[in-house]
């Protein structure tokens, strides 16, 4: 069975950091294309970060490039999203997804339950 | 960037209704559209994939057609469960983006 287990939200200040964790089994972690997607409070869904299998390319949305890190080591099937300078729009839920690359089909198939992110002082 | 939109941001409809919701694209994105179906609470369910493929194990009453920038979802028979919040998302480029999502309630 295939499963994403999101961990490390909370609250943090506004110029903080926070490193979210996904934990992935039941599947080839290492031969899937895998992203970050978050969901502020009421609103919609919005794309953060992806990161290719292997790790040599990275992808992110225009308004987290330079302060998030996308990473996954595929020897512990586990992908990270490093926060850094947090802002308060930030705040959403964060959710970990494998796109089905695999079959060339594209779509995120499989997602973790999310982990909340809340920035505030 | 490829901007998404969708049509109309709100549907109300009643159980058996043939709902029809539309997504467009800022530029052409070939088939590479994928829809999600998403409940208060809970992750995205991936429905469609590449425009027009049923998701395995999601019911034949949903449908997904277009191509190039113009893209619907069709749900052919509305149930209790189809209540919830659609969205779709271009995967043209690696930069995936969503379309803002259309909240399907009761009406």
């Amino acid at each position: 069975e295939v499963q994403l287990v999101e961990s490390g939200g909370g609250l943090v200040q506004p110029g903080g950091s926070l490193r979210l964790s996904c934990a992935a089994s039941g599947f080839t972690f290492s031969s899937y294309w895998m992203s970050w997607v978050r969901q502020a409070p009421g609103k919609g869904l919005e794309w953060v970060a992806n990161m290719k299998e292997d790790g040599s390319e990275k992808n992110y949305v225009d308004s987290v490039k330079g302060r998030f890190t996308i990473s996954r080591d595929n020897a512990k099937n586990s992908l990270y999203l490093q926060m850094n300078s947090l802002r308060a729009e930030d705040t959403a839920v964060y959710y970990c997804a494998r796109e089905d690359s695999l079959s060339e089909n594209w779509g995120a198939d499989y997602w973790g339950q999310g982990t909340l992110v809340t920035v505030s002082s | 960037d490829i901007q998404m939109t969708q049509s109309p941001s709100t549907l109300s409809a009643s159980v058996g209704d043939r709902v029809t919701i539309t997504c467009r694209a800022s530029q052409n994105i070939n088939s590479w559209l994928a829809w999600f179906q998403q409940k208060p609470g809970k992750a995205p369910k991936l429905l469609i994939y590449k425009a027009s493929n049923l998701k395995s194990g999601v019911p034949s009453r949903f449908s997904g057609s277009g191509s190039g920038t113009e893209f619907t979802l069709t749900i052919s028979s509305l149930q209790p469960d189809d209540f919830a919040t659609y969205y779709c998302q271009q995967h043209n480029t690696y930069f995936f983006t969503f379309g803002p999502g259309t909240k399907v309630d009761v009406k």
